[in-house]
């Protein structure tokens, strides 16, 4: 069984510009969320995908947005990078009926650095 | 507004005796409780876990107490052990939503 893997694993980009970041779910879940770690403070929730559709989202501008495929990976594309985009970003898949979230496994996570 | 505060940063704790994390929460409407331990360079990983309608939960090593009256639950970690050394991350959510509400974390240190 393999686990939650994301990429890349760091990357550098400057404001203004866009970014994509993956997510493969571990094998049979089909459910992903993503969240934006700051540093020195706890995950905060972006959006989640059940099925391939957007299942809700948390405070993130548009310029966040995501798309799950029919295999259950994952991006998360930002756009219009800002200084303040920097962060850990994590995805976490879990098998949920869709109607409640079940333990979430997460994945490493992609460092963003925007200069 | 900050739903969920691990007010320790920090905690040092010797080999062998118990380690006690805390946790406090503002909104009445959780009713799940989780706790993840996060390693530097992965993520967050599930430890463990308690509902509303218990006050709580065990497993090994691992306690999680829950106080609604205090809007508070605790980890308890019995006997400390080096490999426990790592962030310790409390969360929280109501059921009929999916969005996990995360703490900043306390990290843990366990002296030899």
């Amino acid at each position: 069984e393999t686990g939650v893997t994301q990429s890349p694993t760091h990357l550098i980009k400057t404001r203004g510009q866009q970014v994509t970041l993956r997510c493969s779910s571990q094998s049979g879940h089909n459910t992903v969320s993503w969240y934006q770690q700051a540093l020195g403070q706890g995950p905060q929730f972006i959006f989640q995908y059940y099925r391939e559709e957007e299942n809700g989202r948390g405070n993130f501008p548009p310029r966040f947005s995501g798309l799950q495929f029919p295999n259950y990976s994952s991006e998360l594309n930002v756009n219009a990078l800002e200084l303040d985009d920097s962060a850990l970003y994590l995805c976490a898949s879990s098998l949920d009926s869709g109607t409640g979230g079940k333990t979430q496994y997460f994945g490493p996570g992609t460092r963003l650095l925007v200069l | 507004d900050q739903q969920v505060k691990q007010n320790s940063p920090s905690l040092s704790v010797q080999e062998g005796r118990i380690s006690i994390l805390n946790c406090d929460y503002t909104n009445s409407m959780f009713d799940y409780f989780l706790w993840y331990k996060k390693y530097p360079a992965e993520g967050p990983t599930f430890l463990i876990s308690i509902s509303s309608i218990k006050d709580k939960n065990e497993d090994g090593r691992f306690t999680v107490f829950l106080n609604k009256s205090a809007k508070h639950l605790s980890l308890h970690i019995v006997p400390s052990q080096p490999g426990d050394s790592a962030v310790y991350f409390c969360a929280a959510r109501r059921d009929s939503n999916y969005q996990l509400i995360w703490g900043a974390g306390t990290k843990l240190i366990i002296k030899p």
